[in-house]
């Protein structure tokens, strides 16, 4: 089954914890791009990767770190997270092919507490 | 400002309504437009891309107006499961998506 998946799904942690939410896809899609969800801001997008070793900002970007070591995996790093990262988190994976119809595929989010 | 805007509703219809949902987004340069559809809690999902010349599926259409900036989706005959958030994206650049905060969608009985 192609899919987009996304660990933990749930997690609380507290300030300066490192953590890391994992995000691999089985579709073989050179994109991949990480997104926050908070209530009246819809999603907002924090990096995206072109393709392997290729990674850039999205519009909110600080306090997050990325790689793209593998084609399949694009995991999201906080290095010292804040309580003002907490939110719902999406990856999503999409083919490069630019006559494709633009369908983001996403991951069943990680909902994330940060105490 | 948003690059993207929608009304956040909620829409409160009952079974057999048509409704309409409007977004305006900010960058006369954006690409491609899309409509997806998020359950409670769940993922976005895709619903339609938008083009120029309009574009239907089923009871789903979709318009663009590029000169003012707009995209519409009207929902024929609507049915309880219909009940969402529907969130506008645009696409600008091929690299970089953005959302409206998404307009929900209550279908009563």
């Amino acid at each position: 089954e192609a899919q987009v998946t996304q660990n933990p799904r749930y997690l609380i942690t507290v300030t300066g914890k490192k953590l890391t939410v994992t995000c691999s896809q089985n579709m073989n899609h050179e994109y991949m791009s990480w997104y926050r969800q908070d209530p009246g801001l819809g999603l907002r997008q924090i990096y995206y990767s072109m393709n392997v070793e290729v990674t850039d900002k999205g519009d909110v970007p600080e306090g997050y770190k990325v790689s793209r070591k593998e084609k399949r995996n694009f995991p999201l790093i906080l290095e010292s997270p804040s309580p003002n990262q907490t939110s719902l988190y999406f990856c999503a994976s999409r083919p490069s092919d630019r006559g494709d119809t633009g369908e983001l595929f996403f991951g069943e989010g990680s909902r994330l507490t940060v105490l | 400002r948003k690059e993207v805007e929608q009304d956040p509703g909620p829409f409160n219809v009952p079974e057999g309504a048509t409704v309409a949902f409007n977004c305006t987004y900010s960058n006369s340069a954006s690409q491609s437009f899309f409509w997806y559809r998020q359950d409670c809690r769940k993922e976005p999902k895709l619903l339609m891309s938008v083009y120029s010349s309009g574009n239907e599926d089923g009871r789903f259409t979709a318009q663009l107006n590029r000169a003012s900036q707009y995209i519409s989706l009207l929902i024929r005959d609507s049915k309880l499961s219909d009940s969402a958030t529907y969130l506008c994206v645009v696409n600008y650049n091929f690299n970089k998506f953005y959302f409206g905060s998404g307009t929900k969608l209550n279908v009563k009985p």
